[in-house]
C-alpha cells in the first residue's frame, strides 16, 4: 500500500500571500487529520476531515481552512499569510476507529518570508 | 479534556544505556495510547500503541511502553540505546480516534 504522499514538500512564500496544500491518504482512509508543527510547540491540531466534513476544529483563526473531496483526499488552505505560519504542515491518515494509528505523510515545510 | 504532557523535552543517554521517556495524559473514558518517533524532515512513524489489551506493550525497534492507569502514565522505555534512536519521540492519545492529542515531544540525543 503507498503511503500518505504530501504535495508540495517545500513552499516558500511572502506576508500576505496564500498556500494550498495537498494530502492524499492511504487507500481506504477516510479520515484525514491535518497539523501543524513548529519547533517547541510539538503538533498542534488544525482539523479533521471525514467523508467530506469536518468534524473536529482546532484552535487556529479563520484564515485556515479545509476541505476533503470524495476520493477522500484533502486539501489545506492558509490565506493571508503571516510570518508565524512558517512550520512544518503534516496530514495523517487513518480508520475512523478508536483504536486505529495515524498514518503520517512527510509534511510541507512552509516558509513565509 | 484530553492532552498529554511529555516530562523533558531534551533527554541524553549514553549509547547502550536505558531510554525512559515520560508520558503522562488525562482523560475521562479508557484511552488509546500511541508513541510515535520522528527522524529529521520526515512525518512520524508509529513505535507502539495500547488498545486495552495487554497493558505492557512491545514495538518496534525494542521500544516497549507500560499503560499504567493508576498513574496515567504510558512511559517508553529501551534497555539499550543505539546511536539510531537519536530522534524526536511523540506520545499521543485518543477516546474516539477522531481527534489525537501530541505531546509537545521529546528530544533524544545518544552519546557515543
Amino acid at each position: 500500500k503507498a503511503g500518505v504522499t504530501q504535495t508540495p514538500r517545500y513552499l516558500i512564500k511572502t506576508r500576505g500571500q496564500q498556500v494550498t496544500l495537498s494530502c492524499s491518504p492511504i487507500s481506504g482512509h477516510r479520515s484525514v487529520s491535518w497539523y501543524q508543527q513548529t519547533p517547541g510547540q510539538g503538533l498542534q491540531f488544525l482539523f479533521e476531515y471525514f467523508s467530506e466534513t469536518q468534524r473536529n476544529k482546532g484552535n487556529f483563526p479563520g484564515r485556515f481552512s479545509g476541505r476533503q473531496f470524495s476520493n477522500s483526499r484533502s486539501e489545506m488552505n492558509v490565506s493571508t499569510l503571516e510570518l508565524g505560519d512558517s512550520a512544518l504542515y503534516l496530514c495523517a491518515s487513518s480508520l475512523p476507529t478508536g483504536g486505529n494509528e495515524q498514518f503520517f505523510g512527510p509534511g510541507t515545510r512552509l516558509t513565509v518570508l | 479534556a484530553q492532552s498529554v504532557t511529555q516530562l523533558g523535552s531534551h533527554v541524553s543517554v549514553s549509547e547502550g544505556a536505558l531510554v525512559l521517556l515520560r508520558c503522562n495524559y488525562s482523560s475521562s473514558v479508557p484511552p488509546y495510547l500511541f508513541w510515535y518517533v520522528q527522524y529529521p524532515n520526515q512525518g512520524l512513524q508509529l513505535l507502539l500503541k495500547y488498545t486495552s489489551a495487554a497493558t505492557l506493550v512491545k514495538g518496534i525497534n525494542g521500544f516497549e511502553a507500560e499503560f499504567k492507569k493508576s498513574e496515567t502514565s504510558f512511559h517508553l522505555t529501551k534497555p539499550s540505546a543505539h546511536m539510531s534512536d537519536a530522534a524526536e519521540y511523540f506520545c499521543a492519545v485518543t477516546e474516539t480516534g477522531n481527534q489525537f492529542y501530541f505531546g509537545t515531544g521529546t528530544s533524544l540525543t545518544v552519546i557515543p
